[in-house]
């Protein structure tokens, strides 16, 4: 069973709407990942939380908005978003290491699968 | 900057036998991670297996080990006696010195056949 958790599992918006995507992990990690995956592609990194600082923002518009109110919680604020923006966005969390060690390995909750209409 | 190199787009394997896939990176740190994980259907990412640059020996967990070459930069995962269940998409990836982002290859759908 994963240990990351993520709610909804499906959620539909149209473009005017505000919703947000929560993670949740129970593994005493320190960091937390956002990633976009469109079908049949690999996760394209979002955002990368350390220590509950933001740390990694890949250039990702600003209707895209991450929150961490506390090292196991990860939300991801959704505000005017485009019918291109529909894919699945998974959370993942890892501990501290940066060194290139097995510390580094990140654990993917189910993914939200979003659609935009 | 890490590049993962994945050049089989799909791979089918008959039901109880072995299968390897590839992956090639290129890297200048000299300290990092290879991974593995396993996309089905349903969307959830699952690690599989870990690789340390400085490992020596292969690394293995249950059905699932990596065939690390160094110098030929490689990681091929091999998957022993393939069930109908492993039918998904597989995912090579590694980390750098910076820890914290983690590069994937194009992925490889694996079909099990029966």
């Amino acid at each position: 069973d994963t240990e990351v958790t993520q709610t909804p599992k499906h959620l539909v918006m149209g473009m005017t709407n505000k919703k947000s995507l929560k993670c949740e992990q129970h593994m005493g990690h320190r960091a937390m990942y956002w990633y976009k995956q469109k079908a049949k592609k690999p996760p394209e990194l979002m955002f990368v939380y350390s220590y509950e600082k933001l740390s990694i923002n890949e250039s990702v518009p600003s209707r895209f908005s991450p929150e961490c109110p506390n090292s196991s919680l990860l939300n991801l604020h959704l505000h005017a978003l485009q019918p291109e923006d529909s894919a699945l966005y998974l959370c993942a969390s890892s501990q501290v290491d940066m060194y290139g060690g097995e510390a580094d390995t990140q654990y993917f909750g189910p993914g939200t699968r979003l659609t935009v209409l | 900057a890490q590049k993962i190199t994945q050049t089989q787009p799909g791979m089918f394997v008959q039901e109880k036998e072995a299968v390897t896939l590839d992956c090639t990176y290129d890297t200048s740190d000299q300290s990092y991670g290879l991974f593995w994980y396993k996309q089905p259907s349903s969307g959830e990412m699952i690690f599989l297996i870990y690789q340390g640059s400085y490992d020596e020996q292969n690394a293995t967990e249950g059905r699932y080990s990596l065939n690390f070459q160094k110098a030929r930069k490689s990681a091929n995962l091999v998957i022993s006696a393939s069930q109908l269940g492993d039918s998904a998409m597989y995912f090579c990836a590694m980390t750098g010195y910076r820890g914290n982002k983690l590069v994937f290859g194009a992925g490889t759908i694996l079909r099990v056949k029966s």
